[in-house]
């Protein structure tokens, strides 16, 4: 079946940091690949997406490129903020259309000043 | 504002009790889903309607039921509450399953079971 792994978290970064989150899927043929944000007492957000081999997804600053050779959908922000502290999901679509969005554990950012 | 809108935002039972919890969306869209979200576990599909008239179960459907009442209208019940159910309960929805646009997710409902 549809699986996603990321990083465990707490990530802790200071201001101004380079952030990267590591995310593997598993998956037949190939999904749609997507990052979800979810800030503290809110419901999840869609933060960027990409739904062919190659395509990079990009959104208030976060970069993902999906690559099909390492089945990877790696998050990046060059420079983060305080207000970026959240949880972030990394989720793949079945293209078969049947079945639902497949989410990752998620993984906690805190920004410090 | 267009959306998912959830109900209640909070909710204390006893064991055994019963409840459901509502969802509406107001973007026609054909999906509706229901999430629990754990810690350490990340989100995990109860059940699923993947159009109006249909269900399915998710990966863990076990001690829930739903109904899809019209297009705009998923609810979730909990027929005999337990403290494993103790959970934030998120409703989502999409144009369809595979949406490529992504779904679109309530602020979700904190569930508490004692």
């Amino acid at each position: 079946g549809n699986s996603v792994t990321q990083m465990e978290g707490p990530v802790t970064l200071s201001e101004e940091a380079f952030l990267t989150i590591n995310c593997t899927y598993t998956a037949t043929g190939y999904p749609s690949l997507f990052w979800y944000v979810q800030y503290p007492g809110e419901g999840l957000q869609l933060l960027l997406k990409a739904t062919k081999a190659d395509d990079k997804g990009s959104n208030k600053g976060f970069e993902a490129t999906y690559r099909k050779e390492t089945t990877s959908f790696h998050l990046e922000k060059g420079s983060v903020q305080v207000s970026d502290s959240a949880v972030y999901f990394c989720a793949l679509s079945d293209r078969s259309g049947r079945r639902a969005l497949t989410f990752g554990s998620g993984t906690r950012l805190q920004v410090q000043p | 504002n267009a959306g998912v809108t959830q109900t209640p935002k909070f909710q204390v039972l006893k064991t055994g009790q019963s409840m459901t919890l509502q969802c509406a969306q107001d973007m026609n869209h054909n999906s509706m889903y229901w999430y629990r979200q754990d810690p350490g576990m990340g989100l995990r599909l109860i059940y699923y309607s993947a159009s109006e008239g249909t269900t399915d179960k998710g990966e863990v459907p076990n001690g829930y039921n739903v109904s899809r009442l019209n297009k705009r209208e998923f609810s979730l019940r909990l027929e005999s509450a337990a403290p494993s159910q103790t959970s934030v309960y998120f409703c989502a929805s999409s144009e369809d399953v595979g949406s490529n646009y992504g779904y679109t997710f309530g602020s979700g409902t904190r569930l508490t079971v004692v």
